[in-house]
């Protein structure tokens, strides 16, 4: 079985323009997260899905937002890139998005640069 | 506020000898611990969590972690370290009433041969 898809893997933007990250969680799975890990650091809570409706929401500026599809994948957008952005943006996908009763499930992520 | 503190950034252990990664917990209600892996160019793995059936969790890969109360702490041990240990770790915290893990800045381990 395929694990959690992300794509792309690598992207390079420059300050001001606008990303689109996307992300397959595995078959069955209706709970998607999105995680921001700046280079030396652990990864950051930025939203969580849940049958399609947002069901947490991390501190990050409004220029972040998301989706999830009837499919159950995501997208993850982030308007006007600062070169702060730049980071390994991960997705994780679960049954029901409870990591406290259930595994998550990562992807290898995508490399955003913002030059 | 939930947080975990992880000292040391890097550790560096010979092949075959004892792995100790260190975690600190603070949380105003009962926590759930984590312990993730992240190879190279890949996204993080479950090693074992806590859920406070039992204080002494064991993970994949010959890796345990004891809760201690009294410490507020989450170490990750395992006796002998391999080649193939090498790799960022990460400690995590949920309270369980929330859908999202806080992380730790992680640890290095490197294993020299």
């Amino acid at each position: 079985d395929a694990g959690v898809t992300q794509s792309p893997t690598h992207l390079i933007k420059t300050r001001g323009q606008h990303v689109t990250l996307r992300c397959s969680p595995i078959s069955g799975h209706k709970s998607v997260s999105w995680y921001q890990q700046v280079l030396g650091q652990g990864p950051q809570f930025i939203f969580q899905y849940y049958e399609k409706e947002e069901r947490g929401r991390g501190n990050f500026p409004d220029r972040f937002s998301a989706r999830q599809f009837p499919n159950y994948s995501s997208e993850l957008n982030v308007n006007a890139l600062l070169l702060g952005d730049s980071a390994l943006y991960l997705c994780a996908s679960s049954l029901a998005g409870f990591p406290t009763n259930e595994k998550l499930f990562f992807g290898s992520g995508t490399q955003l640069s913002v030059l | 506020a939930q947080s975990v503190t992880q000292l040391g950034s890097h550790v560096s252990v010979s092949e075959g000898a004892l792995v100790l990664l260190r975690c600190n917990y603070s949380s105003s209600v009962p926590p759930y611990l984590f312990w993730y892996v992240q190879y190279p160019n890949q996204g993080l793995q479950l090693l074992l969590k806590y859920t406070s059936a039992a204080t002494l969790v064991k993970g994949i890969n010959g890796f345990e972690a004891e809760f201690k109360k009294s410490e507020t702490s989450f170490h990750l041990t395992k006796p002998s370290a391999h080649m193939s240990d090498a790799a960022e770790y990460f400690c995590a915290v949920s309270d369980g009433n929330t859908d999202k893990l806080i992380f730790g800045t992680g640890t290095r381990l490197q294993v020299f041969p």
